[in-house]
């Protein structure tokens, strides 16, 4: 089936360091990739996505380039701020024309923690 | 656009209780989810709905009914709350099928079951 693993948090870091989010995914077709943010006490809010192979994504300084070689979709950003603190999400989705219905399927989360 | 709004935010339930959790959009999407969030885990998808009159199961759907009398409108019933019901609730839309759309999600539903 159609899974997403990434990595085990937490993740802290300071200020402006250098963040990767690893994740990996298997689908049976070829998947749209997201990464979803979610900030203490709110909901899950899009952060970025690619649609096809070799496509980046990029939004609020973080990209993920969608590598289909490695079935791989990274989080990264070169300089984090404490106020991207939050839990980081990886998803995928196959459209039906694919076999598939359009739902997300979520990694389990990762939590980063940026400390000034 | 108030986008998707959950309510309420907080409830606590005993063993055996029902309730119903309300979400809207004011979006006008097709597509309606509800969620449920457990700690360091990712979203479950409860279950789904297509349309006005169409609902469908999703990977853990036991425990859990749902309707959608109008576009708007996706409530989430529980019946007969158990422990195991404790868990952080998000419902989400997005536009039509095929379109790869994004999902908006609203702010969540912390359940407690005691």
């Amino acid at each position: 089936g159609n899974s997403v693993t990434q990595m085990e948090g937490p993740v802290t870091l300071s200020e402006e360091a250098f963040l990767t989010i690893n994740c990996t995914y298997t689908a049976t077709g070829y998947p749209s990739l997201f990464w979803y943010v979610q900030y203490p006490g709110e909901g899950l809010q899009l952060l970025l996505k690619a649609t096809k192979a070799d496509d980046k994504g990029s939004n609020k300084g973080f990209e993920a380039t969608y590598r289909k070689e490695t079935t791989s979709f990274h989080l990264e950003k070169g300089s984090v701020q404490v106020s991207d603190s939050a839990v980081y999400f990886c998803a995928l989705s196959l459209p039906p024309t694919q076999g598939g219905s359009e739902k997300l399927v979520f990694g389990k989360g990762t939590k980063l923690t940026v400390n000034p | 656009n108030a986008g998707v709004t959950q309510t309420p935010k907080f409830r606590i339930l005993k063993i055996g209780q029902s309730m119903t959790l309300q979400c809207t959009q004011d979006m006008n999407h097709n597509y309606m989810y509800w969620y449920r969030q457990d700690p360091g885990m990712g979203l479950k998808l409860i279950y789904y709905s297509v349309g006005a009159g169409i609902t469908d199961k999703g990977e853990v759907p036991n425990g859990y009914n749902v309707s959608r009398s109008t576009t708007e409108d996706f409530p989430l019933r529980l019946e007969l709350a158990a422990p195991s019901q404790t868990s952080v609730y998000f419902c989400a839309s997005s536009h039509i099928q095929g379109s790869q759309e994004t999902q908006y999600f609203g702010p969540g539903t912390r359940l407690l079951v005691l």
